[in-house]
């Protein structure tokens, strides 16, 4: 069981908007704004995509966007491509003993 | 361009050991923190451990404590994680990761490409 909750999966065709949601506790999303996410395509390593709920790194495409409610953040996608199908996890900070914690996952289907 | 190369993995049996490195390049290291993070085949991402930039402090995850040890050498830009009494569920590709920087301290920066870990008899 992960410590953050993701949909399994979500869907969405080209050009529409997609968001998935990671829900944690008071103790790590709802007390932080140390939400991050990452993109992870079969077989490679994760790719950063959104730190601090709702900052990009530079060289992410700002069809991607972060936010949060309570304890619950969001990866909004708009715009939909192909090349958008990966999985994404959410990752947090959490002031319990582990620190640091993973949802586990959503898989993102461009149909 | 900042590059993270993990070596050390392969088939080791249960109750065995194994010494994962992580060398580092196109960062300046010691400004890191740096984590493990691993992915057991079809599964999901689980932090495993962090260092602090220099060192002094560390922490780990419940699943892990007491059996592996991180730990960096500076000098050399690399990570390491020690890995005891190992279990068949800690077969998995093991990435290392940089934190900080110029982004968040609590978020993971830059990947290697990882190195999977198989513990089997």
């Amino acid at each position: 069981q992960s410590a953050l909750t993701q949909p399994a999966s979500v869907s969405g065709s080209p050009g529409q908007s997609i968001t998935i949601s990671c829900t944690g506790t008071s103790s790590d999303v709802g007390a932080y704004n140390y939400v991050s996410w990452y993109q992870q395509y079969p077989g490679k390593a994760p790719k950063f995509m959104i730190y601090e709920v709702t900052n990009r790194p530079s060289g992410v495409s700002d069809r991607f966007s972060g936010s949060k409610s309570g304890n619950t953040a969001f990866l909004t996608i708009s715009g939909l491509q192909a090349d958008d199908e990966a999985d994404y996890y959410c990752c947090s900070y959490t002031r319990t003993t582990t620190y640091m914690v993973f949802g586990g996952g959503t898989k993102l289907t461009v149909l | 361009e900042v590059h993270l190369l993990e070596s050390g993995g392969g088939l080791v049996q249960p109750g065995g050991s194994l010494r994962l490195s992580c060398a580092a390049s196109g960062i300046t290291f010691s400004h890191y923190g740096m984590s493990w993070v691993r992915q057991a085949p079809g599964k999901g991402l689980e932090w495993v451990s962090f260092i602090t930039e220099s060192g002094a402090s560390t922490k780990y995850a419940d699943s892990v404590k007491g059996r592996f040890t991180i730990s960096r050498d500076n000098s050399k830009n690399t990570l390491f994680l020690q890995m005891n009494t190992l279990r068949a569920e800690d077969t998995a590709v093991y990435y290392c990761a940089a934190m900080g920087g110029s982004q968040s301290v609590y978020a993971f920066s830059y990947w290697g490409q990882g190195t999977l870990v198989t513990v089997s008899s």
